[in-house]
């Protein structure tokens, strides 16, 4: 079965700080993994991907992802955090060949302090 | 801009009043998925269309049903809204995997 962790309910970091946001996941197979934002009442927005190819995914904002196959993680990094940045993360994974189902992780909120 | 849109973004109903949310898209996508959130927490999914194809998720309780009569539209009907349904009902939209999917703004549902 699929699953995603996002060991940490909450992150606090300085603007300007770089940010980190964990996450791993568990699939039988190979994964497609997504990085989502939620922004109050809002719907989530995607942020980058992995498919296959290189570890390292750039994505929107200047947000990015490395995925590590043997600690199967996949966590979000941003070198400089904004206060825009404050929001609610959620990772999500998929097996290949698994259908449609996308299993997302419970959210890591964001708290980016001016 | 092409986009997903819901409507209403809020509805109140009484209990056991069936509901109807709309969802419609600009995008083309023939992949149509509805989830259901609680409170910040994860996104659940309900079910998707696949063009006509119905795909039910095998925990999404019976008083859930859905229609999608063209590639722009789809609908999420509960049929007798329990305390429990209120939520917020997210729509997206996709090609097929392994692309991303886009969401709309979300309904909130509020059963009185």
């Amino acid at each position: 079965a699929q699953s995603v962790a996002q060991p940490e309910d909450q992150v606090n970091v300085a603007e300007g700080n770089p940010l980190t946001v964990k996450c791993t996941y568990s699939v039988s197979g190979n994964p497609y993994l997504f990085w989502y934002v939620q922004y109050p009442n809002r719907g989530l927005q995607f942020l980058l991907k992995y498919i296959t190819g290189d570890n390292l995914v750039k994505g929107s904002y200047g947000f990015e992802a490395e995925f590590n196959k043997s600690q199967t993680s996949f966590h979000l990094k941003k070198p400089s955090a904004l206060v825009s940045d404050s929001a609610l993360y959620f990772c999500a994974v998929r097996e290949k060949g698994g259908g449609f189902k996308t299993i997302f992780g419970a959210g890591t909120r964001l708290f980016v302090k001016a | 801009d092409a986009m997903v849109i819901q409507n209403p973004r809020y509805q109140v109903t009484q209990f056991g009043k069936p509901v109807t949310l709309s969802c419609s898209q600009t995008l083309n996508h023939n992949v149509m998925y509805w989830y259901q959130q609680k409170s910040s927490q994860a996104p659940k999914l309900l079910f998707h269309y696949y063009d006509k194809d119905f795909n039910n998720e095998a925990d999404t309780p019976d008083n859930f049903q859905s229609r999608r009569p063209n590639t722009s539209f789809c609908f999420l009907d509960i049929r007798s809204p329990g305390l429990g349904d209120a939520a917020m009902y997210l729509c997206a939209t996709s090609s097929p995997p392994p692309n991303e999917q886009f969401f709309g703004p979300g309904t909130r549902l509020t059963v009185l």
